[in-house]
């Protein structure tokens, strides 16, 4: 079963224009990793936020985690054309040995 | 750091067939999982190894499925009498021991059953 919901499901976005993604889960987790995958592909690792962190940056990235509401963001500021992608929110569950759930993902296209 | 691998990347075959994929993790990693992941779907946890000692099998690992790690290094995943629903993407992630470690995922071995 799948413990992630992201949303929007699907986001088309102008070169340089800031995308933002939600993600909810429903039990209490140990941290929260977003991925993104090429059509096609593996999952690249973008960022890892801990449950007693409520925000990290890297690079164009910005992640925020509430762990209240069991929801984190993501926000993709400038973004490229390089950025289309399908993006995944996967959490480590307290107690379940570091397996990783994941939602169903969101797909990305920025147009140039 | 030369990242996870995964052969072979595409498989093709036929319904009843058994294919067998191989996974190399990062070298010092010590836990090893394998996910599928079918069209419009996120990847879904199937089992994970802690060195050469398979931990924790998910209920989508049917009979058919088998999955060892030998000298706790590479490891394989057999699909036995293939069928079509076994059709997806087979991911392997690698991580080091401990709560809070990024999984590293490969590439994926896509496979096809007719």
């Amino acid at each position: 079963s799948q413990q992630g919901e992201e949303d929007p499901q699907a986001l088309s976005i102008q070169e340089g224009e800031n995308a933002t993604m939600n993600c909810s889960y429903k039990t209490s987790i140990n941290n929260l990793q977003w991925y993104r995958q090429n059509s096609g592909r593996g999952l690249v690792h973008l960022i890892l936020i801990r449950s007693n962190e409520r925000e990290k940056h890297s690079g164009r990235l910005r992640v925020t985690l509430d762990t209240s509401k069991k929801s984190s963001s993501l926000l993709i500021t400038a973004s490229r054309a390089a950025d289309t992608a399908s993006y995944f929110c996967a959490t480590d569950r307290t107690g379940a040995n570091s397996k990783l759930t994941f939602g169903k993902g969101i797909t990305l296209s920025v147009r140039p | 750091d030369t990242g996870v691998s995964q052969n072979p990347r595409h498989k093709i075959t036929k319904r009843g067939q058994n294919v067998t994929f191989r996974c190399d993790p990062i070298s010092e990693h010590n836990r090893l999982y394998w996910y599928r992941q079918t069209l419009g779907q996120g990847p879904e946890f199937l089992t994970y190894f802690q060195n050469e000692a398979q931990l924790e099998k998910s209920r989508l690992l049917s009979d058919r499925f088998s999955a060892e790690r030998p000298k706790g290094s590479f490891s394989t995943l057999e699909i036995q009498r293939t069928e079509q629903g076994d059709s997806a993407m087979y991911l392997c992630a690698s991580s080091r021991t401990g709560g809070g470690k990024t999984q590293y995922f490969g590439p994926g071995t896509r496979l096809l059953v007719l």
